[in-house]
């Protein structure tokens, strides 16, 4: 299947400092979603995107689904240390009756 | 509460013994799934289903077996566990297919030697 290509794959940041991420593709998407993982915990659902354009917050988080709908972004605000884990993208594709999944950027606050 | 939930959460096993990871959805969805989580290579899909009795393969299913004769569960089985197959399952659910929002279980470690 396919993957999703996520940069960077891991990232240390001072607390306060604001993260930015992208999740790319050779393939168009329809639907973008962004996930966190804590350690010893599944994936949570953080951001859905179901247009290309579209610009989608959460708190402190905010999401973009690329014009080309190749790819997103997410960034994330004044980083505290709670926003620790493994952010992951993932694409679905029209038609498709799964979810593609990228490798994750892990990211650390040093407080 | 709405959840997903996996037993076990930890499992050492031996080579060829069966097994079965359990996965249970309190949210009467459709459509759930099953992942392996592997290191540098994320999570990777090995069967999914979209309601009762409707099963299918994703990315990596060898090895693997599922059934769905509840709308709640969908257990995993592994009927001969090799080496390879040690790794990190979750198990997630979502409303309808095209819903696309799949909501994770806790996952389950499983070590094979």
């Amino acid at each position: 299947g396919q993957q999703l290509n996520q940069s960077p794959q891991s990232m240390f940041i001072q607390e306060g400092e604001d993260v930015s991420m992208n999740c790319t593709s050779s393939s168009i998407f329809n639907t973008w979603l962004w996930y966190k993982q804590e350690p010893g915990e599944g994936p949570v659902l953080l951001i859905a995107l179901y247009k290309a354009g579209e610009l989608t917050s959460n708190g402190r988080l905010t999401a973009q689904f690329g014009i080309t709908r190749k790819d997103s972004f997410l960034n994330i605000s004044a980083s505290i240390p709670s926003d620790v884990g493994i952010y992951f993208c993932a694409g679905h594709q029209t038609g498709a009756n799964n979810l593609f999944f990228g490798t994750g950027t892990r990211l650390t606050v040093i407080p | 509460e709405a959840q997903v939930t996996q037993n076990p959460r930890y499992l050492i096993t031996v080579t060829g013994k069966k097994l079965t990871v359990t996965c249970s959805q309190n949210m009467n969805h459709e459509y759930m799934s099953w992942y392996r989580q592997d290191p540098g290579l994320g999570l990777r899909q090995i069967y999914y289903s979209m309601n009762v009795e409707v099963t299918d393969k994703g990315d990596v299913p060898e090895g693997y077996k599922v059934s769905r004769k509840e709308k709640r569960n969908f257990p995993l089985i592994l009927e001969s566990p090799s080496p390879n197959q040690t790794s990190l399952y979750f198990c997630a659910s979502s409303l309808f297919r095209s819903s696309y929002e799949q909501y994770f279980g806790p996952g389950t470690r499983l070590t094979v030697t």
